[in-house]
């Protein structure tokens, strides 16, 4: 059964770079056509979709966020990873890995527990 | 920007029956692209509950269902159970190239 785990500093000062791994477990990152993805919850709020990477490294951002996000894929680990430049006080939130199961946009099953990312002096 | 709009919040009685729409536009769910939908109990991950509009995974109770009309979806709750409490999302693709999801609805069983 695939599972996976996101893990990464639970702190994150102002104007620095958030950097989240997700590792898969019970399958391999590369096997099937998988997309693997990044979502976050702001506390209290809603979901956003932040990206999708395909196992190969082509990337799918959000519009919103482009300009700060780079995602990749480490096949040697059966990882990957956010990064999330420039961070602020806006960027605090929930941040899950997901797979976006029949394409980079599509539905997303399973997810990660989630890890807390707090964005602070 | 493209937006999928749910209501903040539903309720019911235990054994009612309760529905949970989610609005969209021309340029997501009235393009015809599919809508899933999530349950999110409090401090867990989202779980898909309905996927393709109208189909379940394996495991979630046939009490729950999937409709798309037009530019709008709805989930359907029968047989309302107090373990539904929950957060449900309702997720769409955008040709703005980006997934949306709704706001969230929260459903309290009174």
């Amino acid at each position: 059964q695939l599972q996976l785990q996101e893990s990464g500093p639970g702190l994150v000062k102002p104007s620095e770079t958030l950097s989240l791994t997700c590792t898969v477990s019970g399958g391999s990152i590369t096997s099937g056509s998988y997309y693997w993805g990044w979502i976050r919850q702001p506390p209290g709020k809603g979901l956003e979709w932040i990206g999708s990477i395909f196992y190969s490294g082509n990337t799918y951002y959000n519009p919103s966020l482009k300009s700060r996000v780079t995602m990749s894929v480490d096949t040697s680990k059966n990882q990957f990873s956010l990064k999330l430049t420039s961070v602020t006080a806006a960027d605090t939130a929930m941040y899950y890995c997901a797979r976006p199961k029949s394409g980079a946009y599509s539905k997303f099953d399973p997810w990660g527990q989630g890890t807390l990312v707090t964005v602070s002096a | 920007q493209s937006i999928l709009t749910q209501p903040p919040s539903v309720s019911g009685a235990p054994g009612q029956r309760v529905t949970i729409s989610c609005i969209g536009s021309s340029s997501n769910i009235g393009a015809g692209y599919d809508v899933h939908w999530y349950q999110q109990r409090p401090g867990t991950a989202p779980k898909l509950l309905i996927y393709g509009n109208s189909n379940r995974p394996s495991g979630v109770p046939d009490r729950f269902s999937g409709s798309k009309s037009g530019t709008s979806a709805s989930l359907a709750i029968t047989g309302l159970q107090v373990e539904d409490e929950a957060d449900y999302y309702c997720q769409s693709y955008d040709s703005s190239l980006t997934s949306l999801f709704g706001g969230g609805t929260k459903l309290t069983v009174l």
